[in-house]
């Protein structure tokens, strides 16, 4: 079992939608990422919370919006997606800034865009 | 441009034996090296990973070799078995901590492992 936890686990969404994705940890630790995965392809990074704070956009268009909570949250808010949009979004979670940790991934959530 | 790059996307071995998976890199700054293991509906589940300080790092059936001055590590499992059967992704940071983000990648390599 992950101890990353996404919500949901599929997402159906037209164009005109507006939806929110959701991460959870409870490991403590500090640093919250966003990745996109295609189809047969590798996990690209989209944003990186360090200590809740936004610390690393990769130049991904404002229809994706990121918002951190508190230490244990992260969240992914879309709006006016576009059909090539549709991917596996993962969430992933290492400890705090500075150290040599891996990323524990989530299960992610599969969007697809109507 | 691809600065993680596994040159095999897949792989297929008979229960028992050894499975090596390997991984070349491009950029110098890259100094902490991570393996992932992905299911299909599942994320990919960290395996095992290696400083840039370090030639050799074992854990159980898994073991991770770096060669800095060939840019190129590779992830020897021994024995293999069925359940080992996933996509293998080879991951590479920069000096500063993983939590800067930058984890970037290769293409996979599906490892399929006969009975």
């Amino acid at each position: 079992d992950t101890e990353v936890t996404q919500t949901p686990k599929h997402l159906v969404m037209g164009m005109t939608n507006k939806k929110s994705l959701k991460c959870e940890q409870h490991m403590g630790h500090r640093a919250m990422y966003w990745y996109k995965q295609k189809a047969k392809k590798p996990p690209e990074l989209m944003f990186v919370y360090s200590y809740e704070k936004l610390s690393i956009n990769e130049s991904v268009p404002s229809r994706f919006s990121p918002e951190c909570p508190n230490s244990s949250l992260l969240n992914l808010h879309l709006h006016a997606l576009q059909p090539e949009d549709s991917a596996l979004y993962l969430c992933a979670s290492s400890q705090g800034q500075g150290n040599n940790s891996p990323l524990h991934f989530g299960n992610g959530t599969r969007l697809t865009v109507t | 441009d691809q600065q993680v790059k596994q040159n095999s996307p897949s792989l297929s071995v008979q229960e028992g034996r050894i499975s090596i998976l390997n991984c070349d890199y491009t950029n110098s700054m890259f100094d902490y090296f991570l393996w992932y293991k992905k299911y299909p509906a599942e994320g990919p589940t960290f395996l095992i990973s290696i400083s840039s300080i370090k030639d050799k790092n074992e854990d159980g059936r898994f073991t991770v070799f770096l060669n800095k001055s060939a840019k190129h590590l590779s992830l020897h499992i021994v024995p293999s078995q069925p359940g080992d059967s996933a996509v293998y992704f080879c991951a590479a940071s920069p000096a500063g901590g993983t939590s800067y983000g930058k984890l970037t990648f290769g293409q996979g390599t599906i490892l399929t492992v006969h009975p």
